[in-house]
Parts: C-alpha cells; structure tokens; sequence
C-alpha cells in the first residue's frame, strides 16, 4: 500500500499570512494526488487535483505543487474561512489512500 | 447542482447487517464511478469502496479491512449507490461518506452515522 505521510498534524497562522502543508508518499505517484478540506457540518471539498490543478470553484490563494513522492498545499494570505482540516489524497494505486490530516487554525 | 445524500445509518449491533443508500441527482450518475469512504469518529479518512461505471463492467475495489465483509452496488435507473456491511465490528463505527469519483473525488455527500454498539 501507498502510505501517506502528512505534516504537520496541527498548525495556526494568523489571517493574511501563508502556510504549508506537506505530503510524502511511500512510493511515486506521478501526480495524482489531490487535496481536500473538511469543515463542520459541510461536504468535504476538492481543493485540488493532479498535484497541482485548482478545482472549480477554488479561491487563487490555493495552490499545489509536487510530483513524484513529495508534494506541498500551500495557501497564501489566509482568510478566516480556511480554518478546518485538509487531507492529501493519492489516486495512483489501490488501495486509495489518505494523509493523516492537518487541522488548520486560525489565530 | 450535483448532490450525494446518504441515508440508512444507525445504532447497529456487533455482528448485525446494515445497508447504507447514497442518492444521486445533478449529473449522469451512469457515467460514473462511486466511492464509499469511512472516518472514524477523531480520525481521518480511509477509502472503503468502489464500484466502476457500466463500460467498465460494474467492476468493484474494496479497502483490506473491510473486504469479503462490505458489497458495494449500484442501481443506475435510480441514481443510488449501496454498500452493505456485514459482520459489523465495533471498528467500523463512523462516518460513512459517498463520493464521486473522476480519478479524484469531485464530490462528497455529507456523510451518515453508523455505531456499532451492543
């Protein structure tokens, strides 16, 4: 199996600054990884895909980077909205696997 | 608008059988491949099923701890997607969400409740 390993598991930013989110897989994966948000109450979100590809719908301070067996979420100039978890996500192989989470709080 | 709404969650008791349904509606659910992912209550995700489109002959994958226990199918006259536990095991208490899949999971119903409990 393609273990995912995310990091950090915690991390709190102020409004306005940036943050990176990182995912390692255990073996390459191309560029098929994607990433999702998760929030109270709300269908989880596909932020985005093939490592680096915005889905519809996703703000411009979003972005992905990575192929291979290493790749980073990164959100600029943070808004209060963007508090809750993101996962990591490998689409290469069965089985599908997930990142551990990174829960995101705002200060 | 695409939406996914789970249904058929509960208080289930260890060893018992439950059938969760997923339904559909804003696009050609014939078209596509469905997903069951699970998370346990503080945990993350985990992938549990799927079950390919008719061109890909209804093929179905399953995640190793829940294999030869969960079925997943498909009605597409009705847009609905099922998974069907069996044997069910205190560790298969969660959330279960129905996904879309498009090589990624392009959209996620909500998520229903299932707890295993005696």
């Amino acid at each position: 199996d393609v273990q995912m390993t995310q990091s950090p598991s915690n991390l709190a930013a102020s409004p306005g600054e940036s943050v990176s989110i990182n995912c390692k897989a255990s073996k390459s994966i191309s560029k098929h990884l994607a990433w999702y948000q998760q929030k109270p109450g709300k269908a989880n979100k596909l932020l985005i895909y093939s490592g680096s590809t915005l889905q519809s719908g996703t703000p411009s301070r979003f972005s992905g980077s990575g192929s291979g067996t290493d790749f980073t979420l990164t959100i600029r100039n943070l808004e209060p909205e963007d508090f809750g978890l993101y996962y990591c996500q490998q689409h290469n192989e069965y089985p599908l696997t997930f990142g551990s989470g990174t829960k995101l709080e705002i200060k | 608008e695409v939406k996914l709404e789970e249904s058929g969650g509960g208080l289930v008791q260890p060893g018992m059988s439950v059938k969760l349904s997923c339904a559909t509606s804003g696009f050609t659910f014939s078209d596509y491949w469905m997903e069951w992912v699970r998370q346990a209550p503080g945990k993350g995700l985990e992938w549990v099923a799927e079950i390919r489109n008719k061109a890909n002959n209804y093929a179905t994958y399953y995640g190793k701890s829940v294999k030869g226990r969960f079925t997943i199918s498909r009605d597409d006259s009705k847009s609905i997607v099922y998974l069907q536990v069996n044997s069910i095991r205190s560790e298969d208490t969660g959330i279960y969400y129905c996904t879309r899949r498009t090589g990624y999971f392009d959209y996620w119903g909500q998520g229903v409740m299932v707890t295993v409990s005696s």
